[in-house]
């Protein structure tokens, strides 16, 4: 089973509303990263977590983390197509080495 | 800074092929990562090095992949002989310090015939 489970898989939504993505992690989490990927391009870093309960924004982008629960959820307010892309996210389950691992992603489509 | 480089964009190459990918990572950064993504696997890590040198392999799939430093402007990841599902995107990544945020090249699109 994934380490890094993002829910939902796959999201379509009139431009306009609201979404939300989650990120559940079965391990400990030592720092949470949300990236934005583009069909066939890199990855875009949007943000990143490090402290239960904190909670960062970046335009009409929110995230936030839960500790206790070992999941993070990313809010978009009033879509706009150019928010369609894949969003990951990316956790540093350190348990005496570094292991960066990514979730499996949930792509994102915004009618207009 | 022009990011980071990765070359070439797309490969196409026969089965048995020595493929060799190549990264420039952004001046400065001192940890530079290796990726994989693949629709069925998502997104792998398969290394990352540290002042060039290589911290952590262990998401290298098989004894075909290697992976080289040489300095901290230059990175290769070479598929010796290539197979068909190795056929994926693989990205190149960089870093200051580990705990910050990556930047990610294009990628270079990989098709084993």
């Amino acid at each position: 089973s994934q380490e890094l489970e993002q829910s939902p898989q796959s999201l379509i939504v009139q431009e306009g509303k609201n979404l939300t993505i989650n990120c559940t992690s079965s391990k400990t989490l030592y720092g949470l990263y949300w990236y934005k990927q583009k069909y066939g391009e890199g990855l875009i870093f949007l943000m990143m977590l490090q402290k239960g309960g904190e909670e960062k924004s970046h335009e009409k982008i929110t995230a936030k983390l839960d500790e206790k629960k070992q999941q993070s959820s990313l809010h978009i307010t009033a879509s706009q197509p150019s928010h369609a892309g894949i969003y990951l996210c990316g956790a540093d389950h350190t348990s005496g080495t570094y292991k960066y691992i990514f979730g499996t992603g949930t792509r994102l489509k915004v009618l207009a | 800074d022009a990011g980071v480089i990765q070359s070439p964009r797309h490969e196409v190459t026969e089965m048995g092929q020595e493929v060799t990918l190549r990264c420039k990572p952004i001046s400065g950064h001192d940890y530079l990562f290796w990726y994989r993504q693949t629709m069925m696997r998502g997104l792998e890590l398969l290394i990352y090095f540290n002042n060039n040198v290589p911290i952590d392999d262990s998401g290298m799939p098989e004894d075909r992949f290697s992976a080289k430093m040489p300095n901290a402007s230059f990175s290769t990841l070479k598929i010796q002989p290539s197979e068909p599902r190795d056929s994926a995107v693989y990205f190149c990544a960089s870093s200051f310090g580990f705990y910050n945020e990556q930047f990610f090249g294009p990628g270079t699109r990989l098709t084993v015939l």
